[in-house]
């Protein structure tokens, strides 16, 4: 069975543009949450999604946002970039409510 | 504040000697823990978890321990092995409040085993 899978798997962007990233979940996964890897603030949830809609919110702007289709494929997009947003961002997949969560390879987004 | 803690940066051990992981958290809410490893470039890869119904539970030669009334997680890993030098990972969730999910990471500990 395919892991998790994110695109691009790198990315540089300049302060002020906007950027989406891709995840596609563990087949049969319905739930997807992103994460986001800093050396200052280690690894940080941004928000879950189970059948299209948020379940949960981490404590992140509203320029973060995401999205989830009815394959259970999940995009988060961040607006207006900032240079602190520069990370490695993270996806997971999981099939139960309980349960471990099966993490992507992640997208390094550097913000110039 | 940091609800999950991993107050040791890093550790190093002998091939075939016990390392021990330790973990401490704050928020009573948390119910559900799971011990992750990273390496470079790659995502967190699951190792084992832990409910508080429980206060032990073993995957081969990982075992992680939990200790409710002082709010304190541990993972020992016997025998450790030189594959085993990686970032680990404390993680916490709530079930009860629904937010099962939700991961609180600690800040992680390089483990290096030395041959």
């Amino acid at each position: 069975k395919a892991g998790v899978t994110q695109t691009p798997r790198y990315l540089i962007k300049t302060r002020g543009q906007q950027v989406t990233l891709s995840c596609s979940p563990i087949s049969g996964h319905r739930s997807v949450s992103w994460y986001q890897q800093t050396p200052g603030q280690g690894l940080q949830f941004l928000f879950e999604y189970f059948s299209e809609t948020q379940r949960n919110k981490g404590n992140f702007p509203g320029r973060f946002s995401g999205r989830q289709f009815s394959n259970s494929r999940s995009e988060m997009n961040v607006s207006t970039l900032e240079l602190g947003d520069s990370a490695l961002y993270l996806c997971a997949s999981s099939l139960a409510e309980v349960g471990e969560q099966y993490f992507g390879p992640g997208t390094r987004l550097t913000v110039t | 504040d940091q609800q999950v803690k991993q107050n040791s940066p890093s550790l190093s051990v002998q091939e075939g000697r016990i390392s021990i992981l330790n973990c401490d958290y704050t928020n009573s809410m948390f119910d559900y823990f799971l011990w992750y490893k990273k390496y470079p470039a790659e995502g967190p890869t699951f190792l084992i978890s832990i409910s508080s119904i429980k206060d032990k539970n073993e995957d081969g030669r990982f075992t992680v321990f939990l200790n409710k009334s002082a709010k304190h997680l541990s993972l020992h890993i016997v025998p450790s092995q030189p594959g085993d030098s990686a970032v680990y990972f404390c993680a916490a969730s709530s079930i009860s409040s629904g937010s099962a999910r939700q991961l609180t990471f600690g800040s992680g500990t390089q483990l290096t085993v030395l041959p």
